[in-house]
């Protein structure tokens, strides 16, 4: 599955500069994606969510991006600020709606330099 | 609109005890999901509840259960605690009937330190 490991992937970008963070998933029948940024000592916080009928969507600040074709999910945050420092997790879940639970992929650590 | 509440945010518990642990969902959410996170496994889901049923379960031992009750108010028990147990227990509410995928939101969570 997609259980995270020991040590986080990290970005780091300048403030105001772009970010893209990537996830993949090998569940094919996976329907549903969402993106979640958890900050330091709070739960995962709903950042924008995608449909497998979509290959995009925009929310503020943020794109989400879906390649159903590589099993391929991206995260693009633009004018990153220093509260977009955090760790970046992708979500997803097959058809059945909500009996099945979300996995979870490994997170990223976003860094927002000054 | 409150948000998911958990309670407690922090509790130490000693190897072999149990520990109940609280989940209020955002009101009229009626799918409560329960995750584990910790820095080796990362999230890991282990129940979901829907109108007081559970609907699913992910691989964890029995120890771990969980009910709901017809508030939606949800519980998740461990019994036997193993120092393994140690996490950080997050709540997840979502309107979610089963029948479309809607987003979760989750609470604070419950930081377990088992010693």
């Amino acid at each position: 599955g997609e259980s995270v490991g020991l040590h986080l992937p990290t970005l780091s970008v300048q403030e105001g500069d772009n970010s893209i963070i990537n996830c993949a998933y090998s569940n094919s029948a996976s329907d549903y994606f969402i993106w979640y940024k958890q900050e330091s000592g709070k739960g995962p916080q709903f950042i924008i969510d995608i449909r497998s009928n979509m290959d995009k969507r925009q929310g503020q600040r943020v794109t989400v991006l879906l390649n159903k074709t590589v099993k391929h999910l991206s995260l693009q945050i633009a004018a990153t600020q220093p509260g977009d420092s955090a760790v970046y997790f992708c979500a997803f879940r097959p058809p059945r709606g909500g009996a099945d639970g979300l996995t979870f992929g490994k997170g990223t650590h976003l860094i927002i330099q000054p | 609109k409150a948000g998911v509440t958990q309670t407690p945010r922090y509790l130490i518990k000693t190897r072999g005890q149990q520990v109940t642990l609280s989940c209020s969902p955002i009101s009229g959410h009626r799918s409560v999901s329960w995750y584990q996170q910790t820095p080796g496994q990362g999230l890991q889901f282990l129940f979901e509840y829907f109108s007081e049923t559970q609907r699913n379960k992910g691989n964890f031992p029995g120890r771990f259960s969980g009910r709901q009750f017809s508030n939606s108010r949800s519980e998740m028990n461990v019994s036997t605690l193993e120092l393994g147990d140690s996490a950080l227990y997050l709540c997840a509410s979502s309107s979610n009937t089963g029948l479309v995928n809607t987003e979760a939101f989750f609470g604070q969570g419950t930081r377990l330190t088992v010693v």
